[in-house]
Formats: C-alpha cells, structure tokens, sequence
C-alpha cells in the first residue's frame, strides 16, 4: 500500500511556543491530505482539509489561526501548533489521498506541552 | 445524516473465533466504506475497503458484508489471532472525499 510518513513522532514544547509537524506521501502525489486529531481511547476528529496550492479548508470548531496548515507540494503538508497550550496535546494523525481514492494514514505525532 | 454508528464499543473473543463489527450510515451518498485497524499509538492502517456494487468483499481472513438496502456494512474476521487485538474503525466517503469515521470497536483475542 501507499506510505504516509510524519515527522517529528513525538515533540514536548513549553507552552507559548509553536511547533511544526511534517506530513509526506514517500511513493505517490497527494492532492489532497487530511489533519485529524485523536484524543485517547477515542475516535479520530477531522481538523481540516489540505488542497496543493489553496487554503486549507477547517472543520467547524477548529481555530484556524491556531493550526496553520500549509500544503506547499504534492508531497507534503504541514500542521503548524502556534502558541500551544497544554490542551492542545494530542496525538495528531495525517492522511493522503491516493489517485484510486483510498486515504492512508501517517504513524501519527504525539504532542506534549508542558 | 453524515454519522456512521459503530458497535460492540467493544469485543473479546478466544483465538479462532469470528469476531464481527457493524457499521451503520444514513447518507445514501456515501459511495466508499473502508475497515481501518489502528494499534495503541500508531496511526490507522487501511484494512479493506468496499464499494456499494458489491456485496461481499474478502482478502484474507478479513471479509466485509455490505447491505445496501439496510445502509448497513460489517467487518468479519476469520480465525481470528491474538495479534488482531486493535481498536477498528469503520469509516465512510463519498469517493474522494473527508472520510466519516465510526466510534471504534476495541478488539481483545485471547490465547
């Protein structure tokens, strides 16, 4: 199958700070990529959606502002955390669209802010 | 309209036996229902996937019943081993686009 990869798998930051998650599609293009966050023992929650070369499209609820998605190549999407708070640790999950429709997940980002 | 309603939350079964999760939609133009198996802190890995012009689907010891009158799809597997023990997810789509995820069925096979 398709392989998602993310970068970094686990980051702490102290609060107030930003921090950058990396996600790439290593053996197809992805024109379109997903950001989801999952609390434990829980569901997945879509946070938004990536296009290549046009603004991220959020879900209801989701502070903009807040998580910065950047969808610079066919390649590769980025989710910026600015100003994190201890809430916003998360383990956040990646997604790619392949070219027959089927979405593959990244290994996910384990975020902790102190 | 754009739930998809997952049960058991979850399931214990012995080694070998048949463990089986159920998927219910409302939106008739969900057109694409894929089974994801996620380990603890590890990202959901696709499983198998169906389209609504069939109504079986099965790759290796994971088969997947689909009833498109009942809006409802479930999740089979065979001979079941305690290394399926995982939380799955089904989940819903219209072709390509954001998929609708179920709640997560929490499978534990015992020895």
């Amino acid at each position: 199958g398709a392989v998602v990869s993310q970068h970094p798998s686990r980051v702490i930051c102290k609060s107030g700070t930003s921090v950058k998650i990396e996600c790439r599609s290593l053996d197809f293009q992805a024109t379109t990529m997903f950001w989801y966050r999952q609390f434990p023992k829980q569901s997945l929650m879509l946070m938004a959606t990536s296009n290549e070369g046009s603004k991220a499209t959020y879900e209801q609820g989701v502070e903009k502002d807040k998580f910065l998605i950047n969808h610079a190549s066919l390649t590769l999407s980025t989710l910026t955390v600015t100003s994190a708070h201890p809430e916003d640790s998360s383990f956040y999950i990646c997604s790619a669209n392949s070219g027959g429709g089927e979405q593959y997940f990244g290994p996910g980002t384990r975020l902790t802010v102190t | 309209q754009q739930q998809v309603k997952q049960s058991p939350q979850s399931l214990i079964v012995q080694k070998g036996g048949i463990p089986i999760i159920n998927c219910a939609y409302e939106n008739t133009a969900f057109d694409y229902f894929p089974w994801y198996q996620q380990f603890p802190g590890k990202g959901p890995a696709l499983l198998i996937a169906i389209r609504p012009d069939v109504s079986e689907k099965k790759e290796g010891r994971f088969t997947i019943s689909f009833n498109k009158s009942a809006k409802q799809f479930s999740l089979h597997i065979m001979d079941s081993q305690p290394g399926d023990s995982a939380t799955y997810f089904c989940a819903a789509s219209t072709h390509t686009d954001k998929l609708i995820f179920g709640t997560g069925t929490r499978l534990q096979v015992f020895p």
